[in-house]
């Protein structure tokens, strides 16, 4: 069963406006962390925003906030005021255990958010 | 410096072929990792370096073999691939293995096209 969901293949929205991309997410550990990341087509992975699973506020980075609602297990990404280079492909990722072997991320399938002028 | 830097950027080669590719870091970070995308593919995540240990091998077939040779440097060699491994090849670092909270840090992939 897939760990890490998200539904939106692709999304247009218009520049200046907010777009919401969904993640739900499936595990059965206590302590567990998401990330969102945005690839660009020049490949590179770029960390947007972390929410520990025991935080009890939403985290917000600049334009990015994360609307998290644990009992639904959902860890949506909020972009305000949408930018032509926000266009990319962006991922929603989970960590579920952690220890010295290091940190595993489980990612999601992906949504691509195409920005319009 | 906040970059981790791969090498090449591009590599083509044939199924008889060996080549390496090549993973830096200079942040101090001592977990390092090897991650495959696919086109229109989430990354899906190879090996774990951890304090220069290798720590998790997700079943990947021989013809890939890492190695770190210090706290700084990832390689992946690449010895009689086949077409299907065509893709992105993204190196990852992390600043602690054990602290939860901590985000990977990636570079910009090195393509690999195996013809």
């Amino acid at each position: 069963a897939q760990k890490i969901t998200q539904t939106q293949p692709g999304m247009f929205v218009q520049e200046k406006e907010a777009v919401t991309l969904d993640c739900t997410y499936d595990t059965s550990d206590q302590s567990y962390g998401l990330f969102w990341y945005k690839q660009p087509s020049s490949g590179e992975m770029i960390f947007l925003i972390y929410q520990g699973s025991y935080d009890e506020q939403n985290a917000t980075e600049g334009r990015y906030s994360l609307n998290f609602q644990k009992a639904r297990k959902s860890a949506n990404l909020v972009i305000s005021a949408s930018q032509l280079g926000d266009s990319a492909m962006y991922f929603c990722a989970m960590r579920e255990t952690w220890d010295n072997a290091g940190n595993m991320l489980t990612f999601g399938g992906g949504t691509r958010l195409m920005v319009k002028p | 410096d906040t970059e981790v830097t791969q090498t090449p950027k591009h590599l083509v080669m044939g199924m008889t072929n060996k080549k390496s590719l090549k993973c830096e870091q200079h942040m101090g970070h001592r977990a390092m990792y090897w991650y495959k995308q696919k086109a229109k593919k989430p990354p899906e995540l190879m090996f774990v370096y951890s304090y220069e240990k290798l720590s998790i091998n997700e079943s990947v077939p021989s013809r890939f073999s890492p190695e770190c040779p210090n706290s700084s440097l990832l390689n992946l060699h690449l010895h009689a691939l086949q077409p299907e491994d065509s893709a992105l090849y993204l190196c990852a670092s992390s600043l602690n293995p054990g602290q939860g909270y901590e985000k990977l840090f990636f570079g910009s992939g090195t393509q690999l096209s195996v013809l």
